[in-house]
């Protein structure tokens, strides 16, 4: 069947150390999503990568899928204290049926 | 603003009653969804609709129950077949017209007692 894994399910950092969440999936994917949800709050949006080896970034943030479309990532260099959340993939297989990671928890070690 | 409301925020209830949380978006966003989500845990899919009068079962619909009669409105009924409804639901809508970007609500936090 068609699944999808995020992991590591939690991170501790030091703060400045870098951060890296990974969705392996073991069918090809039409797109990838990635979402930030603080402690408390409702995801939300940050990206979405549609292209075969497309790389995106924002600021500190790397976005990266992979190049048979059944791996992505997110790399945040330099962690500061305003990363602190949980962040999840989310994806379709073209059937609309959008579906979320278990997340990667991310604490940071002031 | 556009965006999507939910209400109730907080909600208390008797075991063996049904509830219904309200989602209502005005994005014009023909697709809307609503996930489960547990302390600590990720989102899980509930049900799904495409279009009006329309919706699909996601990966846990047993014991609830939705319906899609406006575009703008699905709402999500906790039937007193849930085992175990204590979490946070939350509503999102998608906009076709930029991909498959997810648009959340604020969230409900439902509690049975």
């Amino acid at each position: 069947g068609q699944q999808v894994m995020q992991i590591p399910q939690y991170q501790h950092v030091q703060e400045g150390e870098d951060f890296t969440t990974y969705c392996n999936s073991s069918t090809t994917l039409s797109n990838i999503q990635w979402y930030k949800q603080r402690p408390g709050g409702h995801p939300v949006f940050l990206i979405q990568l549609v292209k075969s080896g497309e790389v995106k970034k924002q600021k500190r943030l790397t976005f990266q899928f992979g190049e048979a479309k059944k791996n992505s990532s997110l790399h945040i260099t330099a962690t500061q204290t305003t990363d602190v959340g949980t962040y999840f993939c989310s994806w379709d297989f073209g059937n609309e049926k959008l579906t979320f990671g278990t997340g990667t928890r991310l604490t940071i070690i002031p | 603003d556009g965006g999507i409301t939910q209400s109730p925020k907080y909600l208390f209830r008797k075991e063996g009653q049904n509830v219904t949380l309200s989602c209502e978006q005005n994005l014009n966003h023909d697709a809307m969804y609503w996930y489960r989500q547990d302390p600590g845990q990720g989102l899980r899919l509930i049900y799904y609709s495409q279009i009006v009068n329309d919706f699909q079962k996601g990966d846990i619909a047993e014991g609830y129950s939705v319906s899609r009669e406006k575009k703008e409105s699905f709402p999500l009924t906790v039937t007193s077949a849930q085992k175990n409804p204590t979490a946070f639901y939350l509503c999102a809508s998608v906009g076709r017209s930029r991909g498959n970007t997810i648009y959340f609500g604020e969230g409900s936090w439902l509690t049975v007692v």
